[in-house]
């Protein structure tokens, strides 16, 4: 159980397209999920809060208007890259907490290493 | 924001040997759960360890939230182990958790 999806798992675009990452709870409901970054050999940051129904958290630096992040329903949160720069190149990873768990456990997707050229 | 420092950075072990990984966090949390990243990038939950001690087969982990720290023991150590180990701490009901430096092991045949 507690299985977390992501798609792609990976995706090489040129400067300035957009990208959308899809991360799914496969066997139970979120209501909230969390996006990451990770950079090479470093540990992942925060990037924002998705919340179901409502406007995402956005961590400090994060830019709101360039990751947009849509949490349409309570098993898919949505992650857009929009005009993407090679300075977007990471590993973007999603987590989504069970809310029916009496933990507060989170569990990770296997994440979507993106390339900007 | 709060602190959280893992050590050592680098562990290279030979198959077989036992270690400890330690993580340092600054400020007071009742969230706290250890991770291994594959090499692949997948993060595996290990443990959710707000205090007190857990083991699962050949791992095992112990928090002292008093203290703030939480150490992670791994026996017998296979080269399937190699990645690297991270903590992150929060607080019930914030959600969000804070990741720590990482722990890079390496098991050698």
């Amino acid at each position: 159980g507690a299985v977390v999806s992501q798609h792609p798992s990976w995706v090489i675009c040129k400067s300035g397209t957009s990208v959308k990452i899809e991360c799914r709870s496969l066997d139970f409901q979120a209501t909230t999920m969390f996006w990451y970054r990770q950079f090479p050999k470093q540990s992942l940051m925060l990037m924002a809060t998705s919340n179901e129904g409502s406007k995402a958290t956005y961590e400090q630096g994060v830019e709101k208007d360039k990751f947009l992040i849509n949490h349409a329903s309570l098993t898919l949160s949505t992650l857009t890259v929009t005009s993407a720069h090679p300075e977007d190149s990471s590993f973007y990873i999603c987590s989504a907490r069970d809310m029916y768990s009496s933990t507060d456990t989170q569990y990770f997707g296997p994440g979507t290493r993106l390339t900007v050229l | 924001g709060i602190q959280v420092e893992q050590s050592p950075p680098d562990l290279i072990l030979q198959e077989g040997a036992n270690s400890t990984l330690r993580c340092n966090f600054s400020d007071s949390v009742n969230n706290l759960q250890w991770f291994h990243q594959n090499p692949w990038g997948q993060l595996i939950n290990l443990f959710y360890i707000p205090s007190g001690t857990k083991q699962n087969g050949r791992l095992s982990a112990t928090t002292v939230a008093t203290e703030r720290y939480s150490l992670l023991y791994i026996s017998s150590s296979q080269t399937t182990d190699s990645g690297v180990y991270f903590c992150a701490v929060g607080w019930t009901g914030a959600n969000n958790l804070f990741f720590g430096t990482g722990t890079r092991l390496t098991v050698i045949p």
